[in-house]
């Protein structure tokens, strides 16, 4: 069973662009989440795709959105990009039920702001 | 407001001996404790969970310990290896099934 896949795995961008992470969810995995990974603040909720419908959301400004697809992959999206926006992005699928709420976890990509 | 406080941030153990890491939580909807073992260049991964109506849940050498109300729980990593120095992130789930995670602990464990 293939992992959860994120594209691409490092990001050098600039200042006030824009940039759009991918992320393909394990076989049958409708939740997508995604989260902000820096030294300092360690991991932050972004937000979660349910059925291509944004369920969560986290405490992020609206540079930061998101969509998932019919086939559950989803994409990020961070406009207008800021110094502070380098960090680790982690996508996380998952089959949440009551019994089960494990999150797996993708490799990440790196994204520096220069 | 951060939900689930972590500690120490960073711990140094010597190869066999014990390494103990603290999680304090806020919220008491949380009905799920996991906790996720992060190596270099990798995504989180779980490593052991508990619920709250047990009060310890041991694996291997990983133990957690769960005390519901001092809303306190812990991880052990018994005779602690270096194939164990990582980071170690705690969190709370309840029922929007979003993980809500402690800021992380570096473990390393020297030979």
């Amino acid at each position: 069973k293939a992992g959860v896949t994120q594209t691409p795995r490092y990001l050098i961008k600039t200042r006030g662009q824009q940039v759009t992470l991918s992320c393909s969810p394990i076989s049958g995995h409708r939740s997508v989440s995604w989260y902000q990974q820096t030294p300092g603040q360690g991991l932050q909720f972004l937000f979660e795709y349910f059925s291509e419908t944004q369920r969560n959301k986290g405490n992020f400004p609206g540079r930061f959105s998101g969509r998932q697809f019919s086939n559950s992959r989803s994409e990020m999206n961070v406009s207008t990009l800021e110094l502070g926006d380098s960090a680790l992005y982690l996508c996380a699928s998952s089959s949440p039920t009551a019994l089960n709420t494990e999150a797996f976890f993708g490799q990440g990509t790196r994204l520096t702001v220069v | 407001q951060q939900q689930v406080k972590q500690s120490p941030q960073s711990l140094i153990v010597q190869k066999g001996g014990i390494s103990i890491i603290n999680c304090a939580y806020e919220n008491t909807a949380f009905d799920y404790f996991p906790w996720y073992q992060q190596f270099p260049g990798k995504g989180p991964a779980l490593l052991i969970a508990i619920r709250p109506d047990v009060s310890e849940k041991k694996e291997g050498r990983f133990t957690i310990s769960f005390n519901k109300s001092a809303k306190q729980f812990s991880l052990h990593i018994m005779d602690s290896q270096p194939g164990d120095s990582a980071t170690y992130f705690c969190a709370g789930v309840g029922g929007s099934y979003i993980p809500t995670f402690g800021r992380g602990t570096s473990l390393i464990v020297h030979p």
